[in-house]
């Protein structure tokens, strides 16, 4: 699995738009990259999964670059309830795919 | 919306005693999963279960952990002595199958271990 490098932690305002980078250098061909969220106390929660170019759900948007060497989770309009850790992984899908390895994740305080 | 289930969501034990831990994961799911998360750490894995028996496990998941799918509907994880250092949050997931390998969690387990 291709380590993932993400900043510990960063701060925000309510309102404001909020994009969390990913460092990954070393991504195959046939990785993906995907975020979870966790609010404390709580288990891990998918928000959005891509290859290339960008994606957008109701969510986040995920963009990444042509050499997909990193990625930018990009959360729109945060509010107070968007305070969490995220979580960049980067692996294959299909059935071969299996345990997730967390790393630290980066930890959002929104605040008022 | 479908979602994984836990039981208890806070357990306390006494050091040296068992504990089952219960999860029902979404109804159609092929893959079954614990992770642990102690407190202020990272979510660790433990164990992964298909076709009902383990694929993968963790160094963590030693002897002393086991898991069993007895109904086709729960699946639990056993300790049979509990220690201090067991006491974490202990997480269920489930994932379809097909090329889609997004986990749904469960709310988890509180574990406290005196």
């Amino acid at each position: 699995l291709a380590k993932t490098t993400q900043p510990i932690s960063m701060d925000s305002y309510e309102g404001q738009e909020v994009n969390i980078t990913c460092s990954h250098n070393n991504i195959a061909t046939n990785d993906y990259i995907t975020w979870y969220q966790q609010f404390p106390s709580q288990g891990p929660r998918f928000i959005i999964q891509g290859y290339k170019t960008k994606v957008t759900n109701e969510v986040a948007s995920l963009f990444i670059p042509a050499d997909r060497k990193s990625s930018t989770l990009s959360l729109p309009r945060v509010s107070l309830s968007d305070t969490a850790v995220y979580y960049c992984l980067v692996g294959p899908r299909g059935s071969s795919a299996s345990k997730i390895i967390f790393g630290s994740g980066t930890r959002l305080s929104i605040r008022p | 919306e479908p979602e994984v289930t836990q039981t208890p969501s806070h357990q306390v034990t006494q050091m040296g005693q068992e504990v089952i831990l219960r999860c029902v994961p979404i109804s159609n799911h092929l893959y079954f999963y614990w992770y642990r998360q102690i407190l202020g750490q990272k979510v660790e894995f433990l164990v992964s279960f298909y076709n009902n028996e383990i694929s993968e496990k963790s160094e963590i998941f030693d002897d002393q952990f086991s898991v069993e799918r007895p109904d086709g509907s729960n699946f639990t994880l056993k300790i049979r002595s509990t220690k201090l250092e067991d006491s974490a949050m202990y997480f269920c997931a489930s994932r379809g199958g097909g090329e889609y390998n997004e986990q749904f969690f469960g709310p988890g387990t509180r574990l406290t271990v005196l």
